[in-house]
């Protein structure tokens, strides 16, 4: 089954505008987790956000979850053209093996 | 600060084929990782790994996909006999533990192109 869908799949925004990606999941999770991926590049990881958790920042980053409705968004303010990646939810299910389940992502174009 | 290592960054290969992807963790996370990437598509898990034992793997993970930590330090992923659909990226993993609060740092890749 699908986890972790992002919307919008892609993201095209004037720098300086607020960026907001959303992403739902299916089943039950420990936490869920924020990666941007530069173009042919590795993972890099932006913020975790524990089950328990509703709201968390980072920096210009804004994560809120919502257990309930089975989603998350990211909020990235005062965007940078070097915000330009693509950006992946993954979630830690219930196993104690620490197996992410990614989504499909968002690519955001910040232009200068 | 500490990072995943891995090498090659690119490997060509013929179908049929075995490759070895390294990867060095973290020197003190004890959980070790591979994901693979289908250009354009999400990073998808392959298999986990911890105290010497594979702990998950999923089902694309068969038996042409093996995992080896030979040395104490390296972390490698062997396929046997390569198939064209095994072209990826290759992400290699690690974390400290495996609980909720944990997070996993990932290597640059190995771009794998199987001809």
């Amino acid at each position: 089954s699908q986890q972790g869908e992002e919307d919008p799949q892609a993201l095209s925004i004037q720098e300086g505008e607020n960026a907001t990606m959303n992403c739902s999941y299916k089943t039950s999770i420990n936490n869920l987790q924020w990666y941007r991926q530069n173009s042919g590049r590795g993972l890099v990881h932006l913020i975790l956000i524990r089950s328990n958790e509703r709201e968390k920042h980072s920096g210009r980053l804004r994560v809120t979850l919502d257990t309930s409705k089975k989603s998350s968004s990211l909020l990235i303010t005062a965007s940078r053209a070097a915000d330009t990646a693509s950006y992946f939810c993954a979630t830690l299910g219930s196993s104690n093996t620490g197996k992410l389940i990614f989504g499909q992502g968002t690519t955001l174009q910040v232009k200068p | 600060e500490p990072e995943v290592t891995q090498t090659p960054s690119h490997q060509v290969t013929q179908m049929g084929q075995e490759v070895i992807l390294r990867c060095v963790p973290i020197s003190n996370h004890l959980y070790f990782y591979w994901y693979r990437q289908i250009l354009g598509q999400k990073v998808e898990f392959l298999v986990s790994f911890y105290n010497n034992e594979i702990s998950e793997k999923s089902e694309i993970f068969d038996d042409q996909f093996s995992v080896e930590r030979p040395d104490g330090s390296n972390f490698t992923l062997k396929i046997r006999s390569t198939k064209l659909e095994d072209s990826a990226m290759y992400f290699c993993a690690s974390s400290r533990l495996a609980g909720v609060q944990e997070t996993q740092y990932f290597g640059p890749g190995t771009r794998l192109l199987v001809l």
